[in-house]
């Protein structure tokens, strides 16, 4: 079946302006994770959703970062007022639940903030 | 607190060798999940190999391993009979209660021929 789809691959934008990611999970998985990964870095996390809601929201840098998952399958990661720091590889990951289910990831989005 | 540790930036390996990189972990969850993930140059993430803090055995998948030292708190990965196509970023994770999922800092394999 397909796998974690996110887009777009890479994107280029201007420090202030605002960006969107989007990820489209894995269908049936229940949980959705979001991580940046900087280059020569683990994943970092920044938000994990169970169905709808916002499970835990705790990586999140600052308030310029939020992210929804209005229908419980797709879900977008939205950063304003991007600043040159926000340039990296973020990673979006689903999984069925469960201690053994393991993170299925996408390919990522590249962002560079100029 | 929950954490990983990867002591291993580097690690090279002869062809056909087998390999151990490192990982250990801090928690006070007695269950919990540890996954080890590849991620070559193209930026994939790829799950390798699971085990769970209540198994008994070592888990094993095809040439990967997991040496589970639970009183010492390691995860360590065994690969065997190494690859040129194994070269990459190596990661070790742990899932909690709560369902995070935390990472190692990773360990680069280089695979020699």
């Amino acid at each position: 079946g397909a796998g974690v789809s996110q887009t777009p691959s890479n994107k280029v934008t201007e420090k202030g302006k605002y960006v969107e990611l989007r990820c489209d999970p894995i269908s049936g998985h229940t949980a959705l994770y979001w991580y940046r990964q900087s280059l020569g870095q683990g994943p970092e996390f920044l938000i994990y959703f169970q169905g709808t809601g916002a499970a835990d929201d705790s990586g999140l840098p600052n308030d310029r970062f939020f992210a929804v998952r209005p229908e419980g399958s797709v879900s977008t990661l939205k950063i304003q007022r991007t600043e040159r720091g926000d340039s990296a590889v973020y990673l979006c990951a689903s999984s069925l639940g469960g201690m053994g289910s393991p993170l299925h990831f996408g390919n990522g989005t590249r962002l560079t903030v100029t | 607190a929950q954490k990983i540790t990867q002591t291993q930036p580097g690690m090279f390996v002869q062809e056909k060798e087998a390999v151990t990189l490192d990982c250990t972990y801090d928690t006070s969850d007695p269950s919990y999940g540890l996954f080890w993930y590849k991620q070559p140059s193209s930026g994939e993430m790829i799950f390798l190999i699971y085990q769970g803090s209540y198994d008994q055995q070592n888990a094993t998948e095809g040439r990967y391993s997991l040496n589970f030292q639970k009183a010492r708190k390691s995860a360590n990965l065994v690969i065997s009979a190494s690859q040129l196509g194994d070269s990459a970023m190596y990661f070790c994770a742990m899932r909690a209660t709560g369902n995070q999922f935390y990472f190692g800092t990773g360990t680069s394999l280089t695979v020699i021929p």
